[in-house]
């Protein structure tokens, strides 16, 4: 069955530390791959998105992902945290091709201290 | 500026009511989604429609009922046999190239 693991319900973090957020995914072939930030009562925000090619996502805000065919993954980095960074964090997957509904992860609550 | 509008942004419902949560979208986009959020468990899907006049159901059908009648419309009423519609309810709307847009949400809170 096709499915999204976020292993970390909740991770905090100093305000300049690294981050890594975990995703996994199960799906029978590769998929189209997301990462979503979601402030407290809003609507969720696209901070990047893998379709192909190079394995190494840049998206907005500073973020990057890395897809890592072998492990099923696709891990969300950022080298500095920012206090505004604190929110929930989403990681999907899509079939490719088409209009396909996307299968979200249970998401990552992060906190960051000042 | 493009985008999707939900409404309400709160919403109370009576035992044994039914209501509507309103989405409108301008963006041109065929496809239209509504997620259900509930604390820990992510989004799951409700409905979802690729065409006007047609649409599926997704993981959690049960209790909700949907229209598209319009392009820019996917309205989703939620009922009376839907026994526990405490929720954050996202919609979301998308072209065949991907890139999901979300609206801001709709809390619904049974009183």
């Amino acid at each position: 069955a096709q499915s999204v693991t976020q292993p970390d319900i909740h991770i905090t973090v100093s305000e300049g530390a690294s981050l890594e957020l975990r995703c996994n995914y199960s799906y029978g072939a590769t998929p189209y791959l997301f990462w979503y930030v979601q402030s407290p009562g809003q609507g969720l925000q696209l901070l990047l998105k893998y379709f192909s090619g190079d394995t190494l996502v840049q998206g907005i805000k500073g973020f990057e992902a890395e897809f890592k065919r072998s492990q099923s993954s696709f891990n969300l980095r950022k080298p500095s945290v920012h206090w505004s960074d604190a929110a929930e964090y989403f990681c999907a997957v899509g079939a490719r091709g088409g209009y396909n509904k996307l299968i979200f992860g249970a998401g990552t609550r992060l906190a960051v201290h000042p | 500026d493009g985008g999707i509008t939900q409404s309400p942004k709160y919403l109370f419902r009576k035992e044994g009511q039914n209501v509507t949560l309103s989405c409108e979208q301008n963006l041109n986009h065929d496809a239209m989604y509504w997620y259900r959020q509930d604390p820990g468990q992510g989004l799951r899907l409700i409905y979802y429609s690729q065409i006007v006049n047609d649409f599926q159901k997704g993981d959690i059908a049960e209790g909700y009922s949907v229209s598209r009648e319009k392009k820019e419309s996917f309205p989703l009423t939620v009922t009376s046999a839907q026994k526990n519609p405490t929720a954050f309810y996202l919609c979301a709307s998308s072209t065949a190239t991907y890139g999901y847009t979300f609206g801001s949400g709709t809390r619904l809170t049974v009183v």
